[in-house]
């Protein structure tokens, strides 16, 4: 199993981009989430899945777009890129019921 | 959700046994704690949940008081490679565990 795993590793946009990061798991978890970290800080939550169609936003969605097609697959939409969307980007996945977060290696995202 | 409360740093010497201690007075009778362990540039890795009294894995221990008002995550026997940040989480059984937040966490230093 790959776990879960995140393209690009890195990322350098200009403001005003968008782009869109990618997140798989292969461990048929019905949950997924999307993260960002910043400097010196935990994880806020952006958004996250239930499953298969059905999302729903986190403590920090603004700027950010969410779909969720099919169980392995959670992309997280940039629309619009801003400086202050520089950050660390974490996908994670849990199975229904679950207590545990796998987390993916991170996206490092810069915006100039 | 539950705001928790943890030492923003700690030191410790290799072979030293680790306390690390969260206080979450505001505990809802279905919450977990759930303790997650980062590495720079690495995602959250899962450590250890309980509920109440003890629980015990091949990794760390977690204290949890007869009032769950507070938690202690212990590491036995320290080495270099436990320098890392550790995050203490409340939640989980009636809001989703995918949505549980991460503090800032405690960023444990081993030493030789």
């Amino acid at each position: 199993n790959a776990g879960v795993t995140q393209t690009p590793k890195f990322q350098v946009l200009k403001t005003g981009q968008s782009m869109t990061l990618q997140c798989a798991q292969d461990m048929n978890h019905e949950y997924m989430s999307w993260y960002r970290q910043d400097p010196g800080m935990g994880l806020r939550l952006i958004h996250y899945s239930v499953g298969a169609g059905i999302t729903d936003q986190g403590e920090v969605p603004n700027g950010y777009n969410v779909s969720r097609s099919t169980t392995e697959d959670f992309p997280l939409r940039l629309l619009s890129a801003a400086p202050s969307q520089t950050s660390v980007y974490f996908c994670a996945s849990s199975a229904r019921g679950a207590y545990e977060q796998y987390f993916g290696p991170g996206t490092r995202l810069t915006v100039t | 959700l539950a705001k928790t409360t943890q030492p923003i740093s700690m030191d410790s010497y290799e072979g030293q046994e680790v306390n690390i201690t969260c206080s979450h007075n505001n505990i809802a009778t279905n919450d977990y704690i759930t303790w997650y362990q980062q590495f720079p540039s690495q995602g959250p890795r899962f450590i250890i949940q309980g509920y109440k009294t003890k629980v015990t894995n091949e990794v760390a221990s977690l204290f949890i008081p007869a009032d769950r008002k507070s938690s202690t995550l212990s590491l036995p026997r320290v080495s270099l490679s436990d320098t890392a940040v550790y995050y203490c989480l409340v939640g989980g059984m009636n809001t989703g565990f995918q949505k549980l937040v991460f503090g800032t966490g405690t960023r444990l230093l081993v030493s030789p």
